[in-house]
């Protein structure tokens, strides 16, 4: 069992609809959680970052981390074709800089 | 100001020959991170450097594999006697500091045939 799972998809949505994409994690001991979004033959980005359990919400994104449950959400409203894309979820411990990635979300959202 | 930059952005080779995959990170950032990234799968750790010296090595798969950053910017990635399994994007990362966000560069595709 991977550290991090997270579903490939890919999840097709229509313009407008509100996005949800998920990861599981098994280590305890992760502390810090972020979302990338990777464009094709891209560098990943970063979206979000947060260190608690909890919502933080930025423009159309929105992050939620729930500690007990070992599980973390991106939410995207009003998604549009430019958020076509793959999105990572990563995350790490305290004190170590080097997060560990899920192997990402294909998202497609066509007009 | 300019990003992360990777050069060359392909690479194609032959299995058994030696690669030297190259990175230029953001003026002024002290950590530097390479990355290996498979087909339909997320980044995985290969190295860190923070200033010149490798802080953390623990990802480089075998012996074959080496970086340097010798005067604590430019950053070399080696390859020696490559494997067709080694074909996948070589990615960059730096950071103003160690805990700070990583911004990573857009990759060196390697195919080893």
């Amino acid at each position: 069992q991977k550290e991090v799972e997270q579903d490939p998809g890919p999840l097709s949505v229509p313009e407008g609809a509100i996005v949800s994409l998920n990861c599981t994690y098994s280590n305890s001991a992760f502390q810090y959680f972020m979302w990338y979004r990777q464009y094709s033959r891209k560098g990943p980005e970063l979206l979000m970052y947060t260190y608690s359990s909890g919502n933080k919400e930025d423009g159309r994104f929105t992050a939620q981390v729930d500690k007990s449950s070992k599980y973390i959400s991106l939410f995207i409203r009003d998604s549009q074709p430019s958020d076509s894309a793959t999105y990572l979820c990563a995350m790490g411990s305290g004190g170590s800089y080097i997060p560990t990635f899920g192997r990402g979300t294909s998202l497609i959202v066509h007009p | 100001g300019a990003g992360v930059s990777q050069t060359p952005s392909n690479k194609v080779t032959e299995k058994g020959k030696y690669v030297e995959l190259r990175c230029d990170p953001i003026s002024g950032h002290t950590a530097l991170y390479w990355y290996r990234q498979s087909l339909g799968q997320g980044p995985e750790f290969l190295i860190y450097f923070q200033g010149t010296g490798a802080a953390d090595d623990s990802g480089l798969p075998n012996d074959r594999f080496f970086a340097v950053r010798p005067e604590g910017s430019v950053s070399t990635l080696k390859i020696q006697r490559t494997e067709r399994g080694d074909s996948a994007v070589y990615l960059c990362a730096s950071s103003l500091l160690s805990e700070d966000t990583q911004y990573f560069g857009p990759g060196t595709r390697l195919t080893v045939l």
